[in-house]
């Protein structure tokens, strides 16, 4: 049992570039988040989704897109990259049922865009 | 919009210490709060998860209280070590957000031998 898997965990790219950080999981969860996280602002909700085939707009998510075409996975889009994109990401999963709020989280996707 | 906060931002402590992180939220609608712990460039574990009904939760030498009404939780860690060196996060989520978490900004723990 992995849990929530991230690739790749590095990335530098160059302003202007696109990209797409995958998640992974196999708890068969149906709930499943992006937050990205910068020096002394937390974690911030970018997109998230409630099921296979569904998609929502989170805190901040002018500059990505999302798709759940497959219920473990969940794919994160950079179209153009801008330097304000620079951050930690990470994917997180929990089940629908209302006795299991408990989020789970990847080990993160650490990017670089100059 | 709901706001949470952290204080302090930091804190180092001598090993064997009894320490408490604190954490407050601005909308006392929430339906449950959870804490993370985070080591350098890793994910979140969570530590604690306290529903809205609950006044505290424990885990081994962690426990966290909820006072929903005065907008505070506070993480007690007893008896801290230098394996408690860590960044600790506290997170709220609304009933009907499907589970969406707004953060703190955390703190810094350091515990010193």
């Amino acid at each position: 049992n992995a849990g929530v898997t991230q690739t790749p965990k590095f990335r530098v790219l160059k302003t202007g570039q696109s990209m797409t950080l995958l998640c992974a999981q196999d708890m068969n969860h149906e709930y499943m988040y992006w937050y990205r996280q910068d020096p002394g602002m937390g974690l911030r909700l970018i997109h998230y989704s409630v099921g296979e085939g569904t998609t929502a707009k989170g805190e901040v998510p002018d500059g990505y897109n999302v798709s759940r075409l497959k219920k473990q996975n969940f794919l994160l889009g950079l179209e153009s990259a801008a330097p304000s994109q620079t951050s930690v990401y990470f994917c997180a999963s929990r089940p629908r049922v209302e006795t299991s709020y408990e989020q789970y989280f990847g080990p993160g996707t650490r990017l670089t865009v100059t | 919009k709901q706001e949470v906060t952290q204080i302090p931002a930091a804190l180092s402590v001598p090993e064997g210490e009894n320490l408490v992180l604190n954490c407050s939220f601005t909308d006392s609608a929430i339906y449950n709060l959870q804490w993370f712990r985070q080591d350098p460039g890793k994910g979140l574990t969570s530590l604690l998860l306290i529903q809205s009904s609950q006044r505290e939760q424990t885990s081994g030498r962690l426990n966290a209280s909820l006072d929903k009404s005065s907008g505070r939780s506070t993480l007690y860690i007893a008896a801290s070590q230098p394996g408690d060196s860590a960044t600790y996060l506290c997170a709220v989520s609304r009933g009907t957000s499907y589970g969406k978490l707004t953060f703190g900004q955390g703190t810094i723990l350091t515990v010193h031998p």
